[in-house]
């Protein structure tokens, strides 16, 4: 596609419910990366792929969270257990590996765990 | 470990006025750094990057940004703002492959 598309747009769960947010990047895209934002913050990295393997998965915030990228171009972040303090906006990006600092955003999926 | 500051929460100016977001980092070598704006539901979309070269960039626009080694800056400029620009504005440094630390934004509105 033309560019990072994420879906779905916004999921509404409840606590200890499991989800799963997906990332189709740019195509020819090595690298991805998934960061959560939350409300009045900035962006927070969470884990970065190049190719099919997590080349840095350092700011995953605990072992409830676990990301995927099993053809290198498609990513699905899961999310289990879900708690309040989960609720953000997850955003994704996508960079070529000529250019791995140049980050092209996606429109961010909106979660809210009630 | 790499930080961002942006300093000012929420900036206003008038249309037409000058504008500068201030941003201080901290990195133990020449950083990436960029500038991104942020719109209400959409994504993040990138005005400018420094990576090496001449400390002035330019982005889109119309916005520049100057990288200062000895005050650790990276400030986002516009010499007349209009309308359409208000946002939130994020000032990022990139380290290693590609992962970067962002401020946590500026908001700005603009008064007709």
């Amino acid at each position: 596609g033309a560019g990072v598309s994420q879906t779905p747009s916004n999921k509404v769960t409840e606590k200890g419910k499991y989800v799963e947010l997906r990332c189709d990047p740019i195509s020819g895209h090595t690298a991805l990366y998934w960061y959560r934002q939350s409300l009045g913050q900035g962006p927070e990295f969470l884990i970065y792929f190049q190719g099919t393997g997590a080349a840095d998965d350092s700011g995953l915030p605990n072992d409830r969270f676990f990301a995927v990228r099993p053809e290198g171009s498609v990513s699905t972040l899961k999310i289990q257990r879900t708690e309040r303090g989960d609720s953000a906006v997850y955003l994704c990006a996508s960079s070529s590996s000529g250019s791995l600092h140049e980050q092209f955003f996606g429109p961010g999926t909106r979660l809210t765990v009630l | 470990a790499q930080s961002v500051t942006q300093p000012d929460i929420h900036i206003t100016v008038s249309e037409g006025a000058s504008l500068e977001l201030r941003c201080n980092y901290s990195y133990g070598a020449t950083p990436y750094l960029f500038w991104y704006v942020q719109s209400p539901g959409q994504g993040l979309q990138l005005l400018l990057k420094y990576f090496s070269g001449d400390t002035l960039v330019q982005g889109i626009k119309g916005f520049e940004a100057e990288f200062k080694r000895s005050q650790s800056s990276f400030n986002l400029r516009k010499p007349s703002v209009h309308w359409s620009d208000a946002a939130e504005y994020f000032c990022a440094v990139g380290a290693n492959a590609g992962k970067s630390t962002f401020g946590d934004g500026t908001t700005l509105t603009v008064k007709p």
